[in-house]
C-alpha cells in the first residue's frame, strides 16, 4: 500500500522567509497530492492540491511542485506571516481509488 | 464547500462501552470517509464507503469497528468495545466523485477513560 513520508517534522522560520515542506511516496500509482493545513483544533483544510498532469502549481503565496519520476513533492511557502504558523500534512492518492494516505505532518512556526 | 455535521463534538466514555459517532452528510455525496487522528500524530485512514459498502478499510479497522449508513442520510462510525487506545479525533470525510477533493467534517473528540 502507499506509504507518505513527509520532512521536517518541525519547521521554524522568520516572518517574510520562505518555509520548504518536502513528501515522498511509493504508490507509483497515486497521482493526486493534496496538502491540507490543520490549525490547533481544528480539522484538516485543504490548501492546495496538484494532479499527475502537472509538474507545478501556484496559489498566491503558496505552490507545490511534484516530480513523478522521482516521487517526491513539495510545498513551498514565501513571504511567511504568523497565521502561517499550523500543522501541514501532505498526502497522495490514486486517481479512482478510495483512500487518501498522509504524511507525519509538519509543524510550521513563523516567529513575527 | 457545504461541510459535513459530525456528532457528537466530543464523547467521554468508559473502557469497554460501546460509542456510536455521527455523520451527517449533504445529500448528493456518495464517497464517505472515517479517519482518526491521535493527538498530536497524523491523520490516519479507517475506511471508505461507497454505494452504501465499504469498499476499503485499514488495518486499524478491526472487528471492533463498523460503519452503516442506515436511513441513507446518517453515516456512523460504531465502536463495539472501547480501549484507551481508541482515544483520538475522529473525523469523518466525503468527496462528491473518486477524483473529487477530500473534505473534513469538525471532528468527533472521543476520551475513552
Amino acid at each position: 500500500g502507499e506509504n507518505v513520508e513527509q520532512h521536517p517534522s518541525t519547521l521554524s522560520v522568520q516572518e517574510g522567509d520562505s518555509a520548504v515542506i518536502k513528501c515522498t511516496y511509493s504508490d507509483s500509482a497515486s497521482n493526486y497530492f493534496p496538502w491540507y493545513k490543520q490549525e490547533l483544533g481544528k480539522r484538516p483544510q485543504l490548501i492546495i492540491d496538484i494532479r499527475s498532469n502537472v509538474g507545478e502549481k501556484k496559489d498566491q503565496r503558496i505552490a507545490v511542485t511534484l516530480n513523478k519520476t522521482a516521487k517526491h513533492f513539495s510545498l513551498h511557502i514565501t513571504e511567511t506571516q504568523p497565521e502561517d504558523s499550523a500543522v501541514y500534512f501532505c498526502a497522495a492518492s490514486p486517481t479512482g481509488g478510495f483512500k487518501t494516505i498522509f504524511g507525519a505532518g509538519t509543524r510550521l512556526f513563523v516567529k513575527a | 464547500e457545504p461541510e459535513v455535521t459530525q456528532t457528537p463534538s466530543h464523547q467521554v466514555t468508559q473502557m469497554g462501552q460501546e460509542v456510536i459517532l455521527r455523520c451527517v452528510p449533504i445529500s448528493n455525496h456518495l464517497y464517505f470517509y472515517w479517519y482518526r487522528q491521535i493527538l498530536g500524530q497524523k491523520v490516519e485512514f479507517l475506511v471508505s464507503f461507497y454505494n452504501n459498502e465499504i469498499s476499503e478499510k485499514s488495518e486499524i479497522f478491526d472487528d471492533q469497528f463498523s460503519v452503516e449508513r442506515p436511513d441513507g442520510s446518517n453515516f456512523t462510525l460504531k465502536i463495539r468495545s472501547t480501549k484507551l487506545e481508541d482515544s483520538a479525533m475522529y473525523f469523518c470525510a466525503r468527496k462528491t466523485g473518486p477524483n473529487g477533493e477530500l473534505f473534513f467534517g469538525e471532528g468527533s473528540r472521543l476520551t475513552v477513560l
